[in-house]
């Protein structure tokens, strides 16, 4: 199993600029989730899919920023434009099955390194 | 004003001592805990769950302790090892149908040779 993977690993982008982060969850997983991680704030919930619908976006910072996932095996996230204070690693997972059964729990990919400049 | 950054708990261990990481979390209604461990450029990786209907769950090398009362939970590492320096973090799920997870601060575990 490859794990969830994500592209690109690092990116540096300047301010204004469109970024498109994305990822692929484990095969047969039906749920995806996008997390951000800082110093200041630690991990954030950013949104979650269940069978590629967006559940819950109520973490997403402002209208910068958007999430797709055009099927079982693909999702995007977008900041349009960046911003220096959106530098952050983007971490993509995924789960299937029934919560709380063990294994069945929240895989992460190796994330996206973002600085914006 | 000045920007303060999150200042991780911190643990330093022997190598072959045992560790015991703690975590206090938030929410009463939580059903559901992980533990995660994230090393250096890599995104966090599952260790160990326990629901709230236990107090204690054992894997390989590592012990989940859940206390409902207190809100407290804790991961016991037995024999500490290099490979196991990283950061921990708890997570909590808020129950119900509700699938996100809310993670702790992190503990900085590092285990000297």
């Amino acid at each position: 199993d490859a794990g969830v993977i994500q592209s690109p690993r690092h990116e540096v982008t300047e301010m204004g600029q469109e970024v498109t982060l994305r990822c692929k969850p484990i095969s047969g997983h039906d749920y995806l989730f996008w997390y951000r991680q800082t110093m200041m704030r630690g991990l954030e919930l950013l949104i979650y899919f269940n069978n590629n619908v967006p559940i819950d976006d109520s973490g997403m910072p402002e209208d910068r920023f958007s999430a797709k996932m055009p099927n079982a095996s693909f999702s995007t996230l977008k900041i349009q434009p960046s911003e220096p204070r959106d530098s952050a690693v983007y971490f993509c997972a995924s789960r299937a099955g029934i919560w709380g059964v063990s294994g069945n729990t929240i895989y992460f990919g190796e994330g996206s390194w973002l600085t914006v400049v | 004003g000045e920007s303060v950054g999150l200042h991780l708990p911190t643990l330093s261990v022997q190598e072959g001592d045992n560790s015991i990481i703690n975590c206090a979390y938030s929410n009463s209604a939580s059903d559901y805990f992980i533990w995660y461990k994230q090393e250096s450029g890599k995104g966090p990786q599952f260790i160990i769950d326990i629901r709230s209907n236990m107090d204690k769950r054992q894997g390989q090398r590592v012990t989940v302790l859940l206390n409902k009362t207190v809100k407290h939970l804790s991961l016991q590492i037995a024999a500490t090892q290099p490979g196991d320096s990283a950061v921990y973090f708890c997570a909590e799920n808020p129950g119900g149908s509700n699938y996100k997870l809310t993670f702790g601060k992190g503990t900085l575990l590092t285990v000297n040779p």
